[in-house]
């Protein structure tokens, strides 16, 4: 367990109405990530953050964007949502290895359908 | 840029059965890798993972080893159990970079 939770859980919004998804985590790890979830595609990455207010692009980032003015809580936005950002959406935080690699671990994720 | 293919699902074997579900990787250069497992309205959860070619993570009865002349992680069990059904997802990544996961695969264990 990696103190990872997610906000809502579940949520159903209607097109063109923006919608915040946080994650918080009680660990103090610099780096956090959103991902979404689809059939066909495994989870791509949206944004990451590397640090308070220091944030970057995914491969899917078109449409999201996101925020941290704390290191505990890191916050995506759709700004105006349509239907193809009906997904499940997983935060994650990296864990520096002590004798090994760093390692992603994921929060239980937010399913979020847009009619 | 890197990927991650993964055998195509669904897989369903009997209980006690041997599991093998395959993963390649295509990379420049030598990447950590990964098996994450999410069991049915969970989030994911890591599962082995290795970092070095000929590394072999284990862990709750599960096992796969880097080959590096083959570019694959394949995941392996002796004996599966009902309660190993679940998607598993095969990953990888470089140091400090995002991880790449491949499609996953839905693996369901009829007693």
């Amino acid at each position: 367990d990696a103190g990872i939770t997610q906000s809502p859980r579940h949520k159903v919004t209607e097109t063109g109405t923006p919608v915040t998804l946080r994650c918080h985590q009680t660990e103090n790890h610099r780096y956090m990530y959103w991902y979404r979830q689809d059939p066909g595609h495994g989870l791509r990455l949206i944004h990451y953050s590397y640090g308070v207010k220091d944030t970057d692009k995914g491969e899917v980032s078109d449409g999201y964007s996101v925020s941290r003015s704390k290191t505990e809580d890191f916050l995506l936005t759709l700004e105006s949502a349509t239907s193809s950002q009906t997904s499940v959406y997983f935060c994650a935080i990296r864990k520096r290895g002590v004798t090994s690699t760093d390692t992603q671990y994921f929060g239980p994720g937010t399913r979020l359908t847009v009619l | 840029g890197n990927s991650v293919t993964q055998m195509e699902g669904p897989v369903t074997l009997s209980e006690e059965a041997f599991l093998t579900i395959n993963c390649t990787y295509t990379a420049t250069g030598y990447p950590s890798l990964f098996w994450y497992v999410q069991y049915p309205g969970e989030g994911l959860q890591l599962l082995l993972k290795a970092t070095k070619a000929d590394d072999k993570g284990s862990n709750k009865g599960f096992e796969a080893t880097y080959r590096k002349e083959t570019t694959s992680f394949h995941l392996e069990k002796g004996s599966v159990q009902v309660s190993d059904s679940a998607v598993y997802f095969c990953a990888l990544s470089f140091g400090n970079e995002k991880l790449t996961f491949g499609t996953g695969t839905r693996l369901t264990i009829i007693p």
